[in-house]
């Protein structure tokens, strides 16, 4: 069964310091990667996403995130925060190829604060 | 606005009652998802729809839960006889069959008191 872990619940960092939140991920497959951000109340935004191609993607807001096949991980990084970054981010993996696209599966997100 | 709708947005119940959400994908997209989100979890997935077809349902999706989409347009999550455990955020997304981008809406979070 497809899983993701996110090892860090809650990380505080200072507005202007670089930030990796980390995402390992089990699935059987190719997989199909995403981040998201979901502000407090809200949906989910998308951030950035890997199907397959070069191992660093870059993303909206500033973010990138590198996928690692032989560490099963694809963490998001950003060099320099922003106040405005607070906010809860999930890891999701979800099939990938053709019509084999369905659901994705979640971690159970990092909340990031901000120091000013 | 042309992404994904849900409304309503919060909605309270007593247990016992029956409640009803709506999702409205974006206009071309045919794959439409169903998750829900508990305080401090991510979503996790209940059921999705390729236009008017109900292709998967989560073993979380008990009988007294039901979705439909009957045109492939919009569709509704029903909840039978509501229990405080399905107080949460029910999330909808959709995407095209083509691509596994997954666009989500607002959400409807559900209390049940």
């Amino acid at each position: 069964a497809q899983s993701v872990t996110q090892p860090d619940i809650h990380i505080t960092v200072s507005e202007g310091a670089s930030l990796e939140l980390r995402c390992n991920y089990s699935y059987g497959a190719t997989p199909y990667l995403f981040w998201y951000v979901q502000s407090p109340g809200q949906g989910l935004q998308l951030l950035l996403k890997y199907f397959s191609g070069d191992t660093l993607v870059q993303g909206i807001k500033g973010f990138e995130a590198e996928f690692k096949r032989s560490q099963s991980s694809f963490n998001l990084r950003k060099p320099s925060v922003h106040w405005s970054d607070a906010a809860e981010y999930f890891c999701a993996v979800g099939p990938a190829g053709g019509t084999s696209y369905g659901k994705l599966t979640f971690g159970q997100g990092t909340i990031l604060t901000v120091h000013p | 606005d042309t992404g994904v709708s849900q409304d309503p947005r919060h909605k309270i119940t007593k247990r016992g009652q029956n409640v009803t959400f709506r999702c409205d994908p974006i206009s071309e997209h045919n794959r439409l998802y169903w998750y829900r989100q508990t305080l401090g979890q991510g979503p996790e997935f209940l059921t999705y729809f390729q236009n008017e077809a109900q292709l998967e349902k989560s073993r979380l999706l008990s009988d007294r839960f039901s979705a439909e989409r009957p045109k492939g347009s919009f569709s509704t999550l029903e909840i039978q006889r509501t229990e405080q455990g399905d107080s949460a955020m029910y999330l909808c997304a959709s995407s095209l069959v083509t691509s596994g981008e997954q666009f989500f809406g607002p959400g409807t979070r559900l209390t049940v008191l």
